[in-house]
């Protein structure tokens, strides 16, 4: 069975750092194509990075800077580095397994961040 | 950026209703479209991919449409279930984006 458990979230001041981490079960995160998503209160979706099978990494230009996708073989594990945390950064943040073709077909029950003093 | 654009974004709508969603990109984008089906509290739901091609599971009322710029979701009769928000998605180039969202209520 495919599994993705997302950790990590709490609460942050403004301008500080924040590691997520998705774990997944079922399939080899460095086989597929890995992506971050966000809900900010009252908004919709938004893409925020992908990290191809080969290591490729985009970001969406929202988090460009200051974000960073990673993954840990060994771990079987997705990470998302966040540094200078803004309150419109505050959102549920979900993992998926999202390739280009497919779509997003497996997601993290996602992990709630809150930026605020 | 290729921007994404729902309409409308929000209905009301009845039990066995025929329900259209459409969804405009802001270049030709092939058919690198899906569409999830997302309800409060819950983790997104893959409906629809590559346009038209129905993911593991969804009820065939679900169907999607299009290419290159202009694309549809159509809920056939809709279910008690199907209310909630429902976004298109581009994965056509290096940064993929979602639509706004489109919120189907109860009339």
């Amino acid at each position: 069975e495919v599994r993705l458990v997302e950790s990590g979230g709490g609460l942050v001041q403004p301008g500080g750092s924040l590691r997520l981490s998705c774990e997944a079960s079922g399939f080899t995160v460095t086989n597929t194509y890995m992506s971050w998503v966000r809900q900010a209160p009252g908004g919709g979706l938004e893409w925020l990075s992908v990290i191809h099978s080969d290591g490729t990494t985009f970001n969406a230009d929202s988090v460009k800077g200051r974000f960073s996708i990673s993954r840990d073989n060994a771990n079987n594990t997705l990470y998302l580095q966040m540094n200078s945390l803004r309150g419109d950064d505050t959102a549920v943040y979900y993992c998926a397994r999202m390739s280009h073709i497919r779509g997003a077909d497996s997601w993290g029950q996602g992990t709630l961040v809150t930026v605020s003093s | 950026d290729i921007q994404m654009t729902q309409s409308p974004s929000s209905l009301s709508a009845s039990v066995r209703d025929r329900v259209t969603i459409t969804c405009r990109a802001s270049q030709d984008i092939g058919t690198y479209l899906n569409w999830y089906q997302h309800k409060p509290g819950k983790a997104p739901k893959l409906l629809i991919f590559a346009a038209s091609t129905s993911h593991s599971g969804v009820p065939s009322r679900f169907s999607g449409s299009g290419s290159g710029t202009d694309f549809t979701l159509t809920i056939s009769s809709l279910q008690p279930e199907d209310f909630a928000t429902y976004y298109c998605q581009q994965t056509f180039s290096s940064l993929w984006t979602f639509g706004q969202g489109t919120k189907v209520e109860i009339k």
